[in-house]
């Protein structure tokens, strides 16, 4: 089955500055990779996805890459604010017979200090 | 208007109690999951159902028992609760469309759940 893994476990960065946190999976048929932000207490929440046939993807202030020989996949925050405190989850999914088993990396928390 | 929706949010239970957790989505997705999340944050997938069917089981213990009366609902039922089983149980749910893309799944707000 597929395997995840996400580097850093902690991430801790001055208000401003850049945010990087890497992923690498090890299913090869997997196509898409969704990012999910969590606040303390709360639900996780898509914030950027990617999907194969892609290489980079961004939104605003917060981008991914994607490196399918490699199979490793990241994530860019830039001009970081404290409301970006949270924990950060990659994931890797391929489209199966009926579903879409998200398999998630082990999270990064995120400390932004002011 | 919530989309995902998820009772209880807390649950606290004496050790061999059987409990049920429900969730409803109002998105109109076709299929609907469970995931466990441990006190060290890892999520992993339990159970997925697509129109009724049960579409994964990720060899969780079979006093987990999801039940979906409907799409819209998909509830787990927990028989004889370990302490082990004290973790954040969050439901999700998605459109899966015949040879489409993987889509977003939704999460719910989570059930704490509290074996003592």
């Amino acid at each position: 089955g597929e395997n995840v893994e996400q580097h850093p476990s902690t991430l801790s960065v001055q208000e401003g500055d850049s945010a990087v946190i890497k992923c690498t999976y090890s299913d090869s048929a997997s196509n898409y990779f969704p990012w999910y932000k969590q606040e303390l207490g709360k639900r996780p929440q898509l914030i950027i996805d990617i999907r194969s046939n892609v290489g980079k993807k961004k939104d605003q202030r917060i981008a991914v890459t994607l490196n399918k020989t490699a199979k490793h996949f990241s994530l860019h925050i830039t001009e970081t604010q404290p409301e970006d405190s949270a924990v950060y989850f990659c994931a890797a999914s391929r489209r199966e017979a009926a579903g879409n088993k998200l398999t998630f990396g082990g999270g990064t928390r995120v400390l932004v200090k002011p | 208007d919530t989309a995902v929706s998820q009772t209880p949010k807390y649950l606290v239970t004496q050790m061999g109690n059987d409990k049920s957790i429900k969730c409803e989505q109002n998105l109109g997705h076709d299929t609907m999951y469970w995931y466990k999340q441990d006190s060290k944050k890892f999520l992993k997938i339990m159970f997925s159902y697509n129109n009724k069917e049960l579409i994964i089981n990720e060899t969780v213990p079979n006093r987990f028992s999801p039940k979906s009366p409907d799409k819209a609902h998909l509830n787990l039922h927990i028989n004889s609760l370990e302490l082990g089983d004290s973790a954040v149980y969050f439901c999700a749910s998605s459109q899966v469309r015949d040879r489409g893309p993987v889509n977003e799944q939704f999460f719910g707000p989570g059930t704490r759940l509290t074996v003592l």
